[in-house]
């Protein structure tokens, strides 16, 4: 069971460059997303997805780009590089919702950490 | 901003009971409560969730007041490896979006 998986796991970049985080799901989830965490804090939305052709920004959405071309795979792309964005990102993905009376797990990758020098 | 409420840290000896408390006042009717926690350097990872009724599965116990203000989240013998971050998240209806507070960070001491 592969579940939600990132690449790269460590990256360095230097301030203007850019880079792409990749995510891939096989739960044939529709639902996917990306956070970011900074250290000793939570995680906050940076986009979502609720299917293939259709994102939407969160709660900290500037620097950043995502597509949804297809189900399983939701890029996130990096462009300008800045110290700010030195953070862990994790991607993660959920079952298309809601259904009366149910509620629905969120799956979470293991984490990409980005540092911006 | 986050829903919920949760004290910054814990403690709790190995083999006893942790009791982790949230507040929620502001839940709505057809809003879950979703617990989750982070050990260092992981991803979250999925624990508990519930509407009303008390919910238990083979990690932890949730208890949820009647009046839906606040839960608890047990977890009736603590080990070592329960040592993380606990997330205590009120998903909104109509999508699947979820906000992540700072949360309480347990630490579980032999």
């Amino acid at each position: 069971n592969a579940g939600v998986t990132q690449t790269p796991k460590f990256r360095i970049l230097k301030i203007g460059q850019s880079m792409t985080l990749q995510c891939t799901q096989d739960m044939n989830h529709n639902y996917m997303y990306w956070y970011r965490q900074d250290p000793g804090m939570g995680l906050k939305l940076i986009y979502y997805s609720v299917g293939a052709g259709i994102t939407d920004k969160g709660e900290v959405p500037n620097g950043y780009n995502v597509s949804r071309s297809t189900t399983e795979d939701f890029p996130l792309r990096l462009e300008l590089a800045a110290p700010s964005q030195t953070s862990v990102y994790f991607c993660a993905s959920s079952s298309t919702p809601y259904r009366e009376g149910s509620g629905n797990t969120i799956y979470f990758g293991e984490g990409s950490w980005l540092t911006v020098v | 901003d986050a829903k919920t409420t949760q004290p910054p840290s814990m403690d709790c000896a190995e083999g006893r009971a942790a009791n982790l408390p949230c507040n929620h006042s502001t839940i709505s009717g057809n809003e879950y409560v979703y617990w989750y926690r982070q050990i260092h350097s992981q991803g979250p990872q999925y624990i508990i969730h519930g509407l009303k009724n008390n919910e238990t599965n083979e990690m932890a116990s949730l208890i949820i007041t009647e009046d839906r203000k606040s839960s608890t989240l047990i977890l009736p013998h603590a080990t070592l490896r329960d040592t993380a971050v606990y997330y205590c998240i009120v998903r909104v209806e109509g999508y699947s979006t979820l906000t992540f507070g700072k949360g309480t960070m347990l630490l579980v001491s032999p």
